[in-house]
C-alpha cells in the first residue's frame, strides 16, 4: 500500500517570498510522484513529475520538486511566489503495477500582498 | 486546459436518489479513472474502466458503478445516494498503460446530496 502525507495543511507567505510545500511518502515498490495544483472550483493540474532519472524535477510557473529517496521525500518549492499562485496543492504517488494515484490532503498555499 | 469534460458542472440531489455523471475522455485516450473529492481532501480513487471494462477498483460499495463506452466516453452512476457522497467528483483519461504518468483531470462535477 501507498500513502501521502502532507505535512502542513496551510501555508501563508508574502508576495516574492520563497516557499516550500512538504510532501512524505510510503510505499513498498519505486515510486512514481507528482505535485498537482487546484485553483477554486476547478480541477487538477499537473505541476510536475518524477519518474526517473534526475532528483531536481522542474514544472510549470516556476515550481520544482526535490525526490529524495532516503527521507522518502517530495518537496514542492518556489523562490518567489505570485498572488497567482494561491490555490491548493496536492502531492500523489503511484508505482509498480499500481496505475491509481495516491494523494495527501492538500496544502492550501495563501499568498498575500 | 486538458481535453478531459465533465458534465453536469454542479448537481444537487436528495438522499436516496440515484445520480449519473458523464466523462468525454481526451482524443486518443482508452483508460478512464473516476476519483472522488471531498471537502477538506484529496482525491480518493473510484474505479477504472480500459476498453469498457473495470479494471481496478477502491475502496468505494457497490452502489458506485460505472461505464465506459466504445467511443470511450465514461459515467459513474451513484445509487441510494448518502449525505457524505456529496463531493466533487473527478475524471482522469490517459491512453492505456500511462494512467499512472500521464493522466489528464477534468474540471469535476460538484454534487451536493441533500
Amino acid at each position: 500500500a501507498q500513502s501521502v502525507t502532507q505535512l502542513d495543511s496551510q501555508v501563508p507567505v508574502f508576495e516574492e517570498a520563497p516557499v516550500e510545500l512538504r510532501c512524505n511518502y510510503s510505499s513498498s515498490v519505486s515510486v512514481y510522484l507528482f505535485w498537482y495544483v487546484q485553483y477554486p472550483n476547478q480541477g487538477l493540474q499537473l505541476l510536475l513529475k518524477y519518474l526517473s532519472g534526475s532528483t531536481l524535477v522542474k514544472g510549470i510557473n516556476g515550481f520544482e520538486a526535490e525526490f529524495n529517496k532516503s527521507q522518502t521525500s517530495f518537496h514542492l518549492r518556489k523562490p518567489s511566489v505570485h498572488i497567482s499562485d494561491t490555490a491548493e496543492y496536492f502531492c500523489a504517488v503511484s508505482g509498480g503495477s499500481n496505475y491509481k494515484l495516491t494523494f495527501g490532503k492538500g496544502t492550501l498555499l495563501t499568498v498575500n500582498p | 486546459e486538458t481535453g478531459v469534460t465533465q458534465s453536469p458542472t454542479h448537481l444537487i440531489k436528495t438522499r436516496g436518489q440515484q445520480v449519473t455523471l458523464r466523462c468525454s475522455s481526451q482524443s486518443g485516450h482508452n483508460t478512464v479513472s473516476w476519483y472522488q473529492q471531498a471537502l477538506g481532501q484529496g482525491p480518493q480513487f473510484i474505479f477504472q474502466y480500459y476498453r469498457e471494462e473495470e479494471n481496478g477498483r477502491g475502496n468505494f460499495p457497490p452502489r458506485f458503478s460505472g461505464l465506459q463506452f466504445p467511443n470511450y466516453s465514461s459515467e459513474l452512476n451513484v445509487n441510494a445516494l448518502e449525505l457524505d457522497d456529496s463531493a466533487l467528483y473527478l475524471c482522469a483519461s490517459a491512453v492505456s498503460g500511462w494512467m499512472n504518468t500521464e493522466a489528464f483531470f477534468g474540471q469535476g462535477t460538484r454534487l451536493t446530496v441533500v
